[in-house]
């Protein structure tokens, strides 16, 4: 079993403010890096899948970047709406096997 | 709306009981997964059935029965659980192929979950 890391585990922010998670993952057997936002009572849905080192991916308000060679991917949300509140999970794939971190808890004050 | 349909999306059960949980995708997809959500931790794999053949087990136990009788298809049949076996179940697909890997960027299309409570 691979450990995949996100940090923090929860986080409150302001409307209007920016912020950003963490996802460490193995450096070693890279294959694809996911991130997928979960809202409560939903379904998880894909936001990225990132394949390259050095990838930078950008919806929206949301991007992200990734870096193979340390380990570790960061999503960044500009401008939090309180509809940005959800869980924000990443899965590292090595082959045809996907291990997911805890998540990332964020809640948008308005 | 993902294309992933689970029900129930809710069930409570005793350990004697014997329950399925059913999954069905609309995406055309030809793999199609049982994952574990526990409170606390990252989610599980249970299971992969790839062209209708399971791939990955994981050790799971046996009062766990998949069966996929479809690619569109996937159940989880429950028989003599444990309180501990309480959690999150959701089920995902996505299109595959086979044993070999995969395109890099597939993604996982995933259903709502049930949400199981052992008694």
């Amino acid at each position: 079993i691979l450990n995949v890391e996100q940090s923090p585990q929860s986080l409150h922010v302001q409307e209007g403010d920016s912020t950003n998670f963490t996802c460490s993952f193995p450096s070693s057997n890279f294959y694809a890096l996911h991130w997928y936002r979960w809202e409560t009572a939903k379904s998880p849905e894909a936001l990225f899948v990132m394949t390259l080192n050095g990838d930078e991916k950008k919806k929206g308000r949301i991007s992200a970047t990734l870096n193979t060679k340390e380990g570790y991917s960061y999503l960044y949300i500009k401008g939090s709406q309180p509809e940005d509140s959800a869980t924000y999970l990443c899965a590292f794939r090595t082959g045809n096997q996907f291990y997911f971190g805890t998540g990332t808890s964020l809640t948008v004050i308005p | 709306e993902t294309g992933v349909t689970q029900t129930p999306r809710h069930l409570v059960m005793g350990m004697t009981n014997k329950k399925s949980l059913k999954c069905e995708q609309h995406l055309g997809h030809n793999a199609m997964y049982w994952y574990k959500q526990s409170a606390k931790k990252p989610l599980e794999l249970m299971f992969v059935y790839s062209l209708e053949e399971r791939v990955e087990n994981n050790s799971v136990p046996s009062r766990f029965s998949p069966e996929c009788p479809n690619s569109s298809h996937l159940f989880l049949h429950l028989h003599t659980l444990q309180p501990e076996d309480s959690a999150l179940y959701l089920c995902a697909s996505s299109q595959d192929r086979g044993r070999m890997i995969s395109r890099r960027n597939e993604k996982l299309f995933f259903g709502s979950g049930t949400q199981l409570s052992v008694l």
